[in-house]
């Protein structure tokens, strides 16, 4: 059974950093793709970025682009997403997802909260 | 970037009945980049179908079709759990971009 267990999410200041884990485990990790989606509170999907199995080629949305990075450690099976200069539109759930352009299995989410 | 537009907003309907959900594309898009979630309340989103096939585990009331701009969902016999919300993604250009959803309610 895939699973993707995400971590990390908390409330932080405008401005400030935060790290988001996704331990993946039931496939083999380092042959998939995966991606950050977000969900904003009552809000629909936004891709965030996505990043290629092996890890070389990474992807994001114009929203995120400078400020946030993906990457992944094929030796403990976990995606990450370093998130910089936060502003508070970057609230939301986020989303690991196996995948991408496409999102085929979801973790149950991280809350990231940007407020003063 | 490609603008998709999901109609109804809110579609109410009985158990049992069939569901036909719409999703609006601003310029063409291959079938085959087409992609339909489902999101239970408080949960994450599942991916339901893409293009004419469904994923893994997906019953078989729900069917994907449609092509170039005007793709449809459809639901062909409403079970409890389905009343909950909806959205297309398209794949074809990057970024993929998601509709905004539809909800279907219990009328």
């Amino acid at each position: 059974e895939i699973q993707l267990l995400e971590s990390g999410g908390g409330l932080v200041r405008p401005g400030g950093s935060l790290r988001l884990s996704c331990a993946a485990s039931g496939f083999t990790f380092d042959t998939y793709a995966m991606s950050w989606v977000r969900q904003a509170p009552g809000k629909g999907l936004e891709w965030v970025s996505g990043i290629s199995g092996p890890g070389g080629t990474t992807y994001y949305a114009d929203s995120v682009k400078g400020r946030f990075t993906i990457s992944r450690e094929t030796s403990k099976s976990t995606l990450y997403l370093q998130m910089n200069s936060l502003r508070a539109e970057d609230t939301a759930v986020y989303y690991c997802a196996c995948g991408y352009p496409r999102f085929d299995y979801w973790g149950q989410g991280a809350l990231v909260t940007v407020s003063a | 970037e490609i603008v998709l537009t999901q109609s109804p907003g809110t579609l109410s309907l009985s158990p049992g009945e069939r569901a036909t959900l719409s999703c609006r594309a601003s310029q063409s898009v291959s079938s085959s980049y087409l992609a339909w979630y489902q999101q239970k309340p408080g949960q994450a989103p599942r991916l339901l179908t893409y293009g004419a096939s469904r994923a893994t585990g997906i019953p078989d009331r729900f069917s994907g079709s449609g092509s170039g701009t005007d793709f449809t969902l459809t639901i062909r016999r409403l079970e409890p759990e389905d009343f909950v919300v909806y959205y297309c993604q398209q794949y074809v250009t990057s970024p993929g971009t998601f509709g905004q959803g539809t909800k279907v309610e219990i009328k």
